[in-house]
């Protein structure tokens, strides 16, 4: 069975200071790793995808997400964090099968920014 | 407009009502997907439709719930006799599915969701 697991299901860090939301993942296939994010009352936004190229994923928002197969992890990092930053953040897997592309979502890091 | 679009954004509706909630996906997106997120949780897979057919409904929780796509583009998501549990956002998201080696779909986009609020 694929999931995904969210280490923390807060963070909170000062603006300006980096940023580390924690993922880990377990899959039978070579999987297809995601991060979301959700700002409140609007819809979830692609952060950034890993499907089997380069193992360091660079995102929007000057995010990145590195895939270790070792660590069976997908964990977010931002160097320097900005207010506009705070919101839930998910990692997500998608099932390789049937080509449906259904996505299996993480229970969400709420990330806090503070000033 | 440019997005999905879902309609209404917020419902609020007594026990063992009947709840209808529809999405309007980008134009030219074949595949759609509803999911539904709980208080604190991700989001949680309910049905995926390739054109009008519902290719997996592996993700609806009982008979209750039903969804259909009959021309390949609106979709309304049903739900019959509304319980206290059903209250969630209902999120609805479309992608350009695009057949590639291992059949990797778009990426998907989603809308703002329905809030259901079941009294």
């Amino acid at each position: 069975a694929q999931s995904v697991t969210q280490l923390d299901s807060h963070v909170s860090v000062s603006e300006g200071t980096p940023v580390l939301l924690r993922c880990n993942y377990s899959s039978s296939y070579s999987p297809s790793l995601f991060w979301y994010v959700q700002h409140p009352n609007k819809g979830l936004q692609l952060l950034l995808k890993y499907t089997s190229a380069a193992t360091l994923v660079k995102g929007i928002n000057g995010f990145e997400a590195e895939f270790k197969k070792s660590e069976t992890s997908f964990h977010l990092t931002k160097p320097s964090a900005h207010m506009s930053d705070a919101a839930e953040y998910f990692c997500v897997v998608r099932l390789p099968t049937s080509n449906t592309g259904k996505l299996i979502f993480g229970q969400g890091t709420t990330l806090q920014v503070k000033p | 407009g440019a997005g999905v679009s879902q309609t209404p954004s917020n419902k609020v509706t007594e026990k063992g009502k009947y709840v209808e909630l529809r999405c309007d996906p980008i134009s030219g997106h074949t595949a759609l997907y509803w999911y539904r997120q709980s208080l604190g949780q991700g989001p949680e897979f309910l049905i995926y439709f390739q054109g009008t057919g519902a290719a997996d409904d592996s993700g609806l929780p009982n008979d209750r719930f039903f969804a259909v796509r009959p021309e390949g583009s609106v979709s309304t998501l049903k739900i019959q006799r509304t319980e206290r549990g059903d209250s969630a956002v209902y999120l609805c998201a479309s992608s350009l599915r695009r057949m590639a080696a291992g059949g990797n779909t778009g990426e998907l986009f989603f809308g703002e969701g329905s809030r259901l609020t079941v009294l």
